[in-house]
């Protein structure tokens, strides 16, 4: 399968805790994106990047949130001192150079469970 | 604008019926706009896109409309089944304006057999 993949696909943990989840997006894409989804809500946009560069960040995305996408090809979000309102399913889409438009293509997402 | 609480639109079609999914989007000068369909734990799956200098635009079972007037999008899905009961959102974009979507509310489509 060639599609978006994020790992791990849960994660429960402790408040205060710092967690990392990683996207490999598909290949040749050079755009990549997360967004955060609560539930019966849509994905709310945190970040993306082109290539290696971070060119636009929510307001969503406190000092808390980091995102690298150091070699143009994997990007990891980690949150820093998690807390109860941080719990949702993150997702990462990757698009590829223009073609109709800003097409985007979602991973099956990671849900965080802050306890 | 602010999303509405956890109660999502629901549409129920019997199978084989045409379902119209419908979506009023935010920003008049969005350019872009895509249909995605989400299952229960899945991530959204692109279904359709269509650019604002277009009216009209089909796929295999799926036709999206775009009246720029009144800032309305519609999805029709032919001939109904029971794998698409699944969670519904369109999604705008400005093109020039950087990568993000912005989401609508999504409409859950249930497809009796």
């Amino acid at each position: 399968d060639t599609g978006v993949s994020q790992n791990p696909r849960h994660k429960i943990t402790k408040r205060g805790q710092n967690v990392t989840f990683r996207c490999d997006p598909i290949s040749e894409h050079n755009r990549l994106y997360w967004y955060r989804q609560t539930l019966g809500q849509g994905p709310e946009f945190l970040t993306y990047f082109q290539n290696e560069a971070q060119l636009e960040k929510s307001r969503l995305l406190s000092d808390r949130f980091s995102a690298e996408r150091p070699k143009g090809s994997f990007s990891t979000l980690e949150i820093q001192r998690t807390e109860q309102g941080d719990s949702a399913m993150y997702l990462c889409a990757s698009s590829p150079k223009v073609r109709l438009g800003n097409e985007q293509y979602f991973g099956p997402g990671t849900r965080l469970t802050v306890t | 604008g602010e999303s509405v609480g956890l109660h999502l639109p629901t549409l129920s079609v019997q199978e084989g019926d045409n379902s119209i999914i419908n979506c009023a989007y935010s920003n008049s000068a969005s350019d872009y706009f895509i249909w995605y369909k989400q299952e229960s734990g899945k991530g959204p799956q692109f279904i359709i896109d269509i650019r604002s200098n277009m009216d009209k635009r089909q796929g295999q079972r799926v036709t999206v409309l775009l009246n720029k007037t009144v800032k309305h999008l519609s999805l029709q899905i032919a001939a109904t089944q029971p794998g698409d009961s699944a969670v519904y959102f369109c999604a705008e974009n400005i093109y020039n304006q950087g990568g993000k979507l912005i989401f609508g509310q999504g409409t859950e489509l249930s497809v009796k057999p």
